[in-house]
């Protein structure tokens, strides 16, 4: 079946504009997760749901920072107001903890969006 | 706060050579422990996963041990090969927590 996908694979932006960063999980994938990779880095987190409902937000650096999963599907990261230090790669997350019977199980990883501002 | 760390940060081997790559973890109450793959342009692909129970995983060529008491990992792969060349990753979960805190990953390049 199908993998992780997210969209845009690439993301050029002006410093100040608004962008928004759409991830479509593995389906029936209840947790989706979204992390934020600088170069040389490992993965940080950043956020998770499971279904719709956001359950850790402790990673989103500032205010400027939000996401949401309106129907426990589709999730979007939204960075408002961009600035420099926000060029990264973004990657989206799924797994299934509460239908494999385990908390936290394989989290499977998208292709990321490379976003960079000016 | 939980920190996970890689050694050696690169590596580079010939071909057929077996290797070692470490992991280890500063809090031991994890949930459970990944590797994964990451090759430049595409995602994470997760390699092994070893429940906080169990004491390794294996999966072809790779074969991962977890010692939860002592905060380290290693994954072990056997008659490596010039495909096998990529970053890899370790990350744990914590005990209260479904969030992956990952290491810088090692850099392997394996010569033909």
């Amino acid at each position: 079946g199908a993998g992780v996908s997210q969209s845009p694979r690439y993301k050029v932006t002006k410093r100040g504009q608004d962008v928004a960063l759409r991830c479509d999980p593995i389906s029936g994938h209840v947790s989706l997760y979204w992390y934020r990779q600088a170069l040389g880095q490992g993965p940080e987190f950043l956020t998770y749901f499971n279904y719709e409902a956001q359950q850790d937000k402790s990673g989103l650096p500032n205010d400027r920072f939000s996401a949401e999963r309106p129907e426990g599907s589709i999730s979007t990261l939204t960075i408002q107001r961009t600035e420099q230090r926000d060029s990264a790669m973004y990657r989206c997350a799924s797994s299934s903890p509460r239908t494999s019977g385990r908390r936290a199980d394989t989290q499977y990883f998208g292709p990321g969006t490379r976003l960079t501002v000016l | 706060k939980q920190e996970v760390t890689q050694i050696p940060a690169a590596l580079s081997v010939p071909e057929g050579e077996n290797l070692v790559l470490n992991c280890s973890f500063t809090d031991s109450a994890i949930y459970n422990l990944q590797w994964f793959r990451q090759d430049p342009g595409k995602g994470l692909t997760s390699l092994l996963l070893i429940q906080s129970s169990q004491r390794e995983q294996t999966s072809g060529r790779l074969n991962a041990s977890l010692d939860k008491s002592s905060g380290r990992s290693t994954l072990y792969i056997a008659a490596s090969q010039p495909g096998d060349s990529a970053t890899y990753l370790c990350a744990v979960i914590g005990g209260g927590s479904e969030k992956l805190v990952f290491g810088k990953g090692t850099k392997l390049t394996v010569n033909p």
